[in-house]
């Protein structure tokens, strides 16, 4: 598509329930990158998918977040057994590879809320 | 390793007033660096983009920043500041020789006040 998709653009889940959340990155980028980004704070790290590369997942908070990424295309980040502090915006973005003075392309994010 | 730091995490001008939303980083080789906007609801928007060429770089809306390798320096601005600038700035960088990871400052709101 013309740009990054995102999808839902809310979410609301009760605490301990799973959530997947997905991207659908710009077609020919082979970077994807999750971000998270708390109330009034900067964007934490979460995963790097580069084309058919073991993801690095250094930025993954816990054990209840993982990310797998299917046909180096879309994407999807799963939270198991949410929490509140789970709560934030997710962002992703994606990029070409090689063309290393580009950024990124980000997706209008999901807004998770867990109650 | 690189980082980035934005100084002031508000900032607040009169509308008309010139714009500096500060950002320095450390790199330890030369580094791409990048101006984001975050408008309320949406997602990053990429501003400018700085990468080896011209040391000033002339973004979108008006917004232009200049690298200063000796104060290690990417300082964001514009002349005269417009009410639909009020967003969140964040600075970015990228060595220029290893991957497409960006490490992200933590961002400055832009209000701007009639």
């Amino acid at each position: 598509g013309a740009g990054v998709s995102q999808s839902p653009s809310n979410k609301v889940t009760e605490k301990g329930k799973d959530v997947e959340l997905r991207c659908d990155p710009i077609s020919g980028h082979t970077a994807l990158y999750w971000y998270r980004q708390s109330l009034g704070q900067g964007l934490e790290f979460l995963i790097y998918f580069q084309g058919n590369s073991a993801p690095d997942k250094s930025g993954l908070p816990s054990d209840r977040f993982s990310a797998e990424r299917t046909g180096g295309s879309v994407s999807t980040l799963t939270i198991q057994r949410t929490q509140q502090e789970d709560s934030a915006v997710y962002l992703c973005a994606s990029s070409f590879k090689g063309t290393g003075n580009y950024g990124y392309t980000f997706g209008s994010g999901t807004r998770l809320t867990v109650v | 390793a690189q980082s980035v730091t934005q100084l002031g995490s508000h900032v607040s001008v009169s509308e008309g007033a010139l714009v500096l939303l500060r950002c320095n980083y450390s790199s330890s080789v030369p580094p791409y660096l990048f101006w984001y906007v975050q408008y309320p609801n949406q997602g990053l928007q990429l501003l400018l983009k700085y990468t080896s060429a011209a040391t000033l770089v002339k973004g979108i809306n008006g917004f232009e920043a200049e690298f200063k390798k000796s104060e290690t320096s990417f300082h964001l601005t514009k002349p005269s500041a417009h009410m639909s600038d009020a967003a969140e700035y964040f600075c970015a960088v990228r060595p220029n020789n290893a991957g497409n990871m960006l490490t992200f400052g933590g961002g400055t709101r832009l209000m701007v006040k009639p």
